[in-house]
């Protein structure tokens, strides 16, 4: 079954050190990444994707994933934690071959920046 | 440029009443979707509309219709509530149908089924 893991429920990081959020996937094909954050009482936001190519990808508010292949991963990570990212973070995935509308969601982690 | 608009952002009702779950997008995308979120869960999707004048099921569309009554508009209805419909909804939309555009999200609405 295609699926999508965020092992951690929550992350918790102090200000100024850096951080992973981790996602794996389990798809046939290549699939294509996505990572979505959600502050309170407000819908996604979208981050960044991975669509083919460089393997470390950029995104908004200094965020950027690295997707590893042969370990079926999308870690979302960021070289130094703002107490402003604390909100939670969803890994998603487009399977190869299936519908367009399909886009499958991991269970969300929450991540909490201590200042 | 408001993008996604959903009304209303919360509404409680009672076992057995309707309601409809409105959505607006300005952005001239053509599919839409409509989302659930529930804790431990993340985001299932209840049904989706690729473009104007289709709608398709998504995993859990049982208790649930909907109507793409034009580019803009996707409404979700409820036709007689369960407690196991209490929730958050979201609605989505993005351009095109390629599986690499992003979705945008409107704020939800925080629905209570008592």
């Amino acid at each position: 079954a295609q699926s999508v893991a965020q092992p951690e429920d929550q992350v918790n990081v102090a200000e100024g050190n850096p951080l992973t959020v981790k996602c794996t996937y389990s798809v046939s094909g290549n699939p294509y990444l996505f990572w979505y954050v959600q502050y309170p009482n407000r819908g996604l936001q979208f981050l960044l994707k991975y669509i083919t190519g460089d393997n470390l990808v950029k995104g908004s508010y200094g965020f950027e994933a690295e997707f590893n292949k042969s370990q079926t991963s999308f870690h979302l990570k960021k070289p130094s934690a703002l107490v402003s990212d604390s909100a939670l973070y969803f890994c998603a995935v487009s399977p190869y071959g299936g519908a367009t509308n399909k886009l499958i969601f991991g269970t969300g982690t929450l991540l909490a920046v201590q200042p | 440029n408001a993008g996604v608009t959903q009304t209303p952002k919360f509404q409680v009702l009672k076992t057995g009443q309707s309601m409809t779950l409105q959505c607006a997008q300005d952005m001239n995308h053509n599919s839409m979707y409509w989302y659930r979120q529930d804790p431990g869960m993340g985001l299932r999707l209840i049904y989706y509309s690729a473009s104007e004048g289709t709608t398709d099921k998504g995993e859990v569309p049982n208790g649930y219709n909907v109507s793409r009554l034009n580019k803009r508009e996707f409404s979700l209805r409820l036709e007689s509530a369960a407690p196991s419909q209490t929730s958050v909804y979201f609605c989505a939309s993005r351009d095109g149908q390629g599986r690499n555009s992003p979705l945008h999200f409107g704020n939800g609405t925080r629905l209570t089924v008592t």
